[in-house]
């Protein structure tokens, strides 16, 4: 089982320019969740797909947008990147047992805005 | 908006000290803490996942305790060794979404 994975690792970008970012969840799981990790902060909820809609969304913009596929893989877009977008993005995976969300995460993908 | 904190921010220590993080969370809506280390270019691996008051959990030399009536969770190291250097994360959830708190950096020096 690989796990949960991220592509690409590095990516640079150019204010305005626009993004996505893929995500493989691990084996089994049908949740995926991603977040951002801005430098020196924990990682911050971005939103959360399950059945291919999203299920829960926290405190991002509009220009943050993803989807997910049947085979439960993932994709999150910026729009109009800014400066502050800059940051490490995490994907996690989950499958509930007895209420609970064990989320595994990937390596994540390190965008950096010029 | 949930507040989670961990202290301290960061720790050096030397091998074979034995070390304790602390993470605070809301008291209300409690659904459950996960613990996670991270090592750098890795992925945060996960840890514990505690759901009851007054849970204990040990994986090999690392523990931790719940206390979800005055919301905090502590996180033992016994005996650390460099390869425990890592931030280590907690994350509150009220259902399945993760609110991290900004983890604790630790260096253990040989």
């Amino acid at each position: 089982d690989a796990g949960v994975t991220q592509s690409p690792t590095h990516l640079i970008k150019t204010r305005g320019q626009q993004v996505t970012l893929r995500c493989s969840p691990k084996s089994g799981h049908d949740t995926v969740s991603w977040y951002q990790q801005a430098l020196g902060q924990g990682p911050q909820f971005i939103f959360q797909y399950y059945e291919e809609e999203e299920r829960q969304r926290g405190n991002f913009p509009d220009r943050f947008s993803g989807h997910q596929f049947p085979n439960y893989s993932s994709e999150l877009n910026v729009n109009a990147l800014l400066l502050g977008d800059s940051a490490l993005y995490l994907c996690a995976s989950s499958l509930e047992l007895a209420g609970i969300y064990e989320q595994y995460f990937g390596p994540g993908t390190r965008l950096t805005v010029t | 908006i949930l507040n989670v904190e961990q202290s301290p921010q960061s720790l050096h220590v030397q091998e074979g000290d034995s070390t304790n993080f602390t993470c605070s969370f809301p008291s209300s809506n409690f659904y459950a803490l996960h613990w996670y280390r991270w090592e750098t270019a890795k992925s945060p691996e996960a840890l514990f996942v505690m759901t009851l008051n007054g849970d204990e959990k040990k994986k090999g030399r690392i523990s931790a305790t719940l206390n979800t009536k005055e919301g905090y969770s502590y996180l033992y190291i016994k005996g650390s060794q460099p390869e425990d250097s890592a931030t280590y994360l907690c994350a509150f959830s009220a259902g399945n979404m993760l609110t991290f708190g900004g983890g604790t950096r630790l260096m253990v020096k040989p």
